[in-house]
């Protein structure tokens, strides 16, 4: 069963902190993605990567960075975490052209 | 670039009545196209796909046909049930330039 897993299903963090989300892939994809979800708006994509220390901006990109040492693990930083970035960041994968695998999503509190 | 729109929710039907939820799409490629489901509290599923014009993708009573000429990839369901009731996300994959774009999501309420 393929599976795409993220680190955590529920964080709460302090406004300023360093944030950390982990996502991993068993797929061997070569694409990762990290969406945020919010009411109303959608998916919107903050990074993808097509490649190991690969990565391009998505539609918001600002306030995030991202990190792909290894094929299988891509993780999003929150460099300081703001109320503003309260939400669903969900991770996925693909292989070239083909459909995305979801994690289960991090829903992430900022207080 | 490539972008998705669909139509806007919420939608709210009676249990058996015909489902149709709008998606048209923007590519410079020759995208595949999906229909992605998220029922509440989970994460996003895929539900049907298509990788050419004129394929048909088809699961669980769902159907959406891919349509260059029109640029669209329209969900359909003939009966919908309570348990159809969730959030629905069209989209497309480019293997030109690795994206994976979605729309906004619409969200389905099917009343017994």
């Amino acid at each position: 069963d393929v599976k795409v897993t993220q680190s955590s299903r529920y964080l709460v963090k302090r406004t300023g902190e360093k944030v950390f989300l982990e996502c991993v892939q068993d797929m061997d994809h070569e694409n990762m993605f990290w969406y945020r979800q919010d009411p109303g708006l959608g998916l919107r994509l903050i990074y993808f990567s097509y490649d190991v220390k690969m990565k391009e901006k998505g539609d918001i990109p600002e306030g995030y960075s991202v990190s792909r040492e290894k094929k299988e693990r891509f993780s999003l930083i929150l460099e300081s975490a703001s109320t503003n970035q309260t939400s669903m960041y969900l991770c996925a994968s693909n292989a070239l052209g083909r459909e995305a695998f979801f994690g289960q999503g991090t829903r992430l509190t900022v207080v | 670039g490539n972008s998705v729109t669909q139509m806007e929710g919420p939608v709210t039907l009676s249990e058996e009545a015909f489902l149709t939820i709008n998606c048209t799409y923007t590519a410079t490629g020759y995208p595949s196209l999906f229909w992605y489901v998220q029922y509440p509290g989970e994460g996003l599923q895929l539900l049907l796909k298509a990788t050419k014009a004129d394929d048909k993708g088809s699961n669980k009573g769902f159907e959406a046909t891919y349509r260059k000429e029109t640029t669209s990839f329209h969900l359909e369901k003939g009966s919908v049930q309570v348990s159809d009731s969730a959030v629905y996300f069209c989209a497309l994959s480019d293997s030109n330039n690795n994206d994976m774009r979605f729309g906004a999501g619409t969200r389905l309420t099917v009343k017994p």
